[in-house]
């Protein structure tokens, strides 16, 4: 299984100033059409994890321009350039090139 | 808007089986690019993938091998649903349990979650 690794594993923040959150994995998430099977969720407190990015750098439906995720290979890198207080919860980056779906343990993102 | 709906019991009895139906709005247990997936979470274990089933000609089926001869994923497409058995419970399975839609790379819709406690 593909291994994912989180760091840090707490955050404190301070809105309005930069946040990012650091993600590798045991072996390349880069499959063979291309693409690179990273994603990142935000469990925000008592909901279901929310879909964030996708494919690396890709922002998901509704989700604000604050959020960036970059990276290759191994090695990926979610980016808040400007805190929010919503922002707050657990971070997880998950990849998907290969079953089974794997986690990183979570990055807890505090004010 | 996709919208999936969880149902099931919150208590099983060890040894027993545990039974969640996932409901699904705004698409198709039998599309033919999204596969349908269960995780669970819990303090021990994390997000744990434990399963999809998905249409491609026919229904396929990948299981976690940590659950794999534990574990049925079944589509209902008189329902369009589907479900997850997990046979021969003990407490370590005690968590959160989630429906999700994979498509494009990602867990792109969940459902709101069932906690299952395993406990006599």
């Amino acid at each position: 299984d593909i291994v994912m690794t989180q760091s840090p594993l707490s955050l404190p923040v301070t809105p309005g100033e930069p946040a990012s959150i650091s993600c590798r994995s045991s072996q390349s998430l880069l499959y063979s059409n291309g693409y690179t099977y990273l994603d990142w969720y935000l469990q925000k407190p008592g909901q279901s994890p929310q879909l964030l990015i996708y494919l690396t750098s890709n922002r998901a439906s509704g989700v604000p321009d604050r959020f960036s995720g970059s990276g290759s290979g191994t090695d990926f890198t979610l980016t808040i350039s400007r805190v929010e207080a919503e922002d707050v919860g657990v971070y997880y980056c998950m990849q998907a090139v290969e079953t089974p779906l794997t986690f990183g343990g979570g990055t807890r993102v505090e004010i | 808007q996709v919208q999936l709906q969880q149902s099931g019991p919150g208590l099983v009895k060890p040894s027993q089986t545990l039974s969640l139906t996932c409901a699904i709005s705004g698409d198709s247990v039998s599309s033919n690019i999204a596969a349908w997936n269960w995780i669970r979470q819990s303090p021990s274990r994390g997000l744990e993938w434990l399963g999809r089933t998905y249409y491609r000609s026919k229904w396929n089926y990948d299981y976690a091998l940590s659950v794999k001869s534990r574990i049925t994923i079944n589509p209902d497409t008189s329902k369009n649903e589907f479900s997850l058995q997990l046979k021969s419970v003990t407490p370590e399975d005690t968590a959160v349990y989630y429906c999700t839609r994979y498509q494009s790379g990602a867990c792109d819709y969940w459902g709101q979650g069932t906690l299952v406690t395993v406990s006599s």
